[in-house]
């Protein structure tokens, strides 16, 4: 499957500071979707980007699909204690492939 | 909202011991996964099933792996024989028709 690298792997942050986390693949990408776990939990989508250059935004996140579609990143606007988590890219090939989870990147909100 | 459930939560068994995790898919939905997690460490496919057949599998999916759908809801993951090295937490996902995958709660599966 398509590999990316993710980066950071942690960052620790104060409350009301941004947050990004990037991705990045050696190969143009299909799609790339993002996942948060919260500690102790599952998994949880938030989005799919599949067009070039394309940004999306979910309140307080936006993420942004690069133009070559190598690279991808999610940004947090003032973060909050809620943000904690382990936030994942994951290539996808199109529909009903699996998911192919990286390392992500830990984010931990200092309040 | 519809979600998908796994049962039990958390599973303690002794190593060799068959095992049985159960998960039911939101209700429409075509495509099924399994993953698992071991403490600290990445999500990992095992496999992905539709249309009562196994669609890919993954290396850890060896012989003591099995899949089933039983009947028109449920959606079951066996291992045979459990090894120290099985213990993780695992977790099913059903695909919907915008190809994104909802996780269940996972079953925590303590081998001793």
């Amino acid at each position: 499957g398509q590999q990316v690298m993710q980066i950071p792997q942690y960052q620790h942050v104060q409350e009301g500071e941004d947050f990004t986390t990037y991705c990045n693949s050696s190969t143009t990408l299909s799609n790339i979707q993002w996942y948060k776990q919260r500690p102790g939990g599952h998994p949880v989508f938030l989005i799919q980007l599949v067009k070039s250059g394309e940004v999306k935004k979910q309140k307080r996140l936006t993420f942004q699909f690069g133009e070559a579609k190598k690279n991808s990143s999610l940004h947090i606007t003032a973060t909050q204690t809620t943000d904690v988590g382990t936030y994942f890219c994951a290539p996808s090939a199109g529909g009903y492939q699996k998911v192919t989870f990286g390392i992500g990147t830990k984010l931990q909100v200092i309040p | 909202e519809p979600e998908v459930t796994q049962t039990p939560s958390h599973q303690v068994t002794q190593m060799g011991q068959e095992v049985i995790l159960r998960c039911v898919p939101i209700s429409n939905h075509l495509y099924f996964y399994w993953y698992r997690q071991i403490l600290g460490q990445k999500v990992e496919f095992l496999v992905s099933f539709y249309n009562n057949e196994i669609s890919e599998k993954s290396e850890i999916f060896d012989d003591q792996f099995s899949v089933e759908r039983p009947d028109g809801s449920n959606f079951t993951l066996k291992i045979r024989s459990t090894k120290l090295e099985d213990s993780a937490m695992y977790f099913c996902a059903s695909e919907g028709a915008k190809n994104e995958q909802f996780f269940g709660p996972g079953t925590r599966l303590t081998v001793l």
